[in-house]
């Protein structure tokens, strides 16, 4: 089945540091991706998502870009704060619109 | 709007024990689904329903009922506890499966202990 890998963390950056969290998928076709985060005893929210190739979900900063050719969904941004600080999962949405979720990773942004 | 609401928000059962745990959404959202989260294996899909009535099974349904007499509620039944259930479990719901607004919104989380 469709898969989801994102690298492994903790992923530990000091205050105003370029951040960049890769993912990759491995389904066919152009599955819908996303970037969930999940705050300290919190549920997920949805932070970005980009439903074709080429585009760019951003919110609050964060950026990603869906690459067809790479199958890669990238979290980035260009300056990190401690309120960042939190654990982000990537997730696509598969042929039978089940979301698939990478086993997350975590970030600590030191000040 | 409350969103998605889930209780208890801990629960420490022993091995054998049964218990429900709740899920209620407020936003007459007809998909609603049920996640478990471990270490190192992210979010995966126990159960979903895709309106009152209609249920299915996801990656990991064994050990685990579920059943929506109701848009709002999607109530998920550890039928006989295991130490393998110890987990956080996640209710989630969106307005639609396949179309429109797909973002899930997720509830806070039940953290379980099974001893």
């Amino acid at each position: 089945g469709d898969s989801v890998t994102q690298m492994e963390g903790p992923v530990t950056l000091s205050e105003e540091a370029f951040l960049t969290i890769n993912c990759t998928y491995t389904a066919t076709g152009y599955p819908s991706l996303f970037w969930y985060v999940q705050y300290p005893g919190e549920g997920l929210q949805l932070l970005l998502k980009a439903t074709k190739a080429d585009d760019k979900g951003s919110n609050k900063g964060f950026e990603a870009t869906y690459r067809k050719e790479t199958t890669s969904f990238h979290l980035e941004k260009g300056s990190v704060q401690v309120s960042d600080s939190a654990v982000y999962f990537c997730a696509e949405r598969d042929s039978s619109y089940k979301l698939i979720f990478g086993s997350g990773t975590r970030l600590l942004v030191r000040p | 709007n409350a969103g998605v609401t889930q209780t208890p928000k801990f629960q420490v059962l022993k091995t054998g024990q049964s218990m429900t745990l709740q899920c209620a959404q407020d936003m007459n959202h007809e998909y609603m689904s049920w996640y478990r989260q471990d270490p190192g294996m992210g979010l995966r899909l126990i159960h979903y329903s895709v309106g009152a009535g209609i249920t299915d099974q996801g990656e990991v349904p064994n050990g685990y009922n579920v059943s929506r007499s109701t848009t709002e509620d999607f109530p998920l039944r550890l039928l006989s506890a295991a130490p393998s259930q110890t987990s956080v479990y996640f209710c989630a719901s969106s307005y639609s499966r396949t179309g429109g607004s797909y973002e899930q919104y997720f509830g806070p989380g039940t953290r379980l202990t099974v001893t």
